[in-house]
């Protein structure tokens, strides 16, 4: 079966470490890959994405993920925590976009920043 | 351009009523998908409509409807309200293909006593 696999439900950092959010899918062809942040009480934002161009994607607040077609990772990683980082981060995949586009979502990941 | 906006923004019910949320997407989008977001379950797909036809469906009870106005709006309905039906509820809109991004609104958050 598809799925989506968020590894840590809960990651916590100091302010200027390094954040990794790891996330694998299982899927035999690639599929297309985002990352989202979401705020409390708000909603989803793209933070990016990755949709068969280059490996390594660059995406907003300094994020940026690499697709890794042998592993089926898509790990998010920002070389410095800030405060304003703190969020919840999922991972979302879309298995067949020939069929229909709708997002999987892994269980999300929850980051915390230490001053 | 404006982005998504859901409303209401909270809700209040109790078991057995129903509830209509709505969905207003970025203008020029085609495409709407609900989304339902709960600590247990997590992020589920409910239906996405595109050009007021229901595109593709998630594995929710019939309980769980939608539709799309000709503007694109779009409305989901939940009848025989259900104390696992109170959650937040997300729509997402995008232009309509695949490679495209989802955005979201703020949610509707439903709470079913």
């Amino acid at each position: 079966a598809q799925s989506v696999t968020q590894l840590g439900s809960h990651v916590s950092v100091s302010e200027g470490a390094l954040v990794l959010l790891r996330c694998n899918y299982s899927s035999s062809v690639p599929p297309y890959l985002f990352w989202y942040v979401q705020y409390p009480n708000q909603g989803l934002q793209l933070l990016l994405k990755y949709t068969s161009a280059a490996t390594l994607v660059k995406g907003i607040n300094g994020f940026e993920a690499e697709f890794k077609k042998s592993e089926t990772s898509f790990h998010l990683t920002k070389p410095s925590a800030h405060m304003r980082d703190a969020a919840e981060y999922f991972c979302a995949v879309i298995f067949d976009s020939s069929n229909d586009y709708k997002l999987s979502f892994g269980a999300g990941t929850t980051v915390t920043v230490r001053a | 351009k404006a982005g998504v906006t859901q409303t209401p923004r909270y809700l209040i019910k109790t078991r057995g009523q129903q509830v209509t949320l709505s969905c207003s997407p970025i203008s020029g989008h085609r495409s709407v998908s609900w989304y339902q977001q709960t600590p247990g379950q997590g992020l589920q797909f409910l239906f996405e409509y595109f050009s007021e036809t229901q595109r593709n469906k998630g594995n929710f009870p019939g309980r769980f409807s939608g539709r799309q106005f000709s503007n694109s709006r779009s409305e989901m309905n939940v009848s025989t309200l259900e104390l696992g039906d109170s959650a937040l509820y997300l729509c997402a809109s995008m232009s309509g293909v695949s490679t495209d991004t989802q955005y979201f609104g703020p949610g509707t958050r439903l709470t079913v006593l």
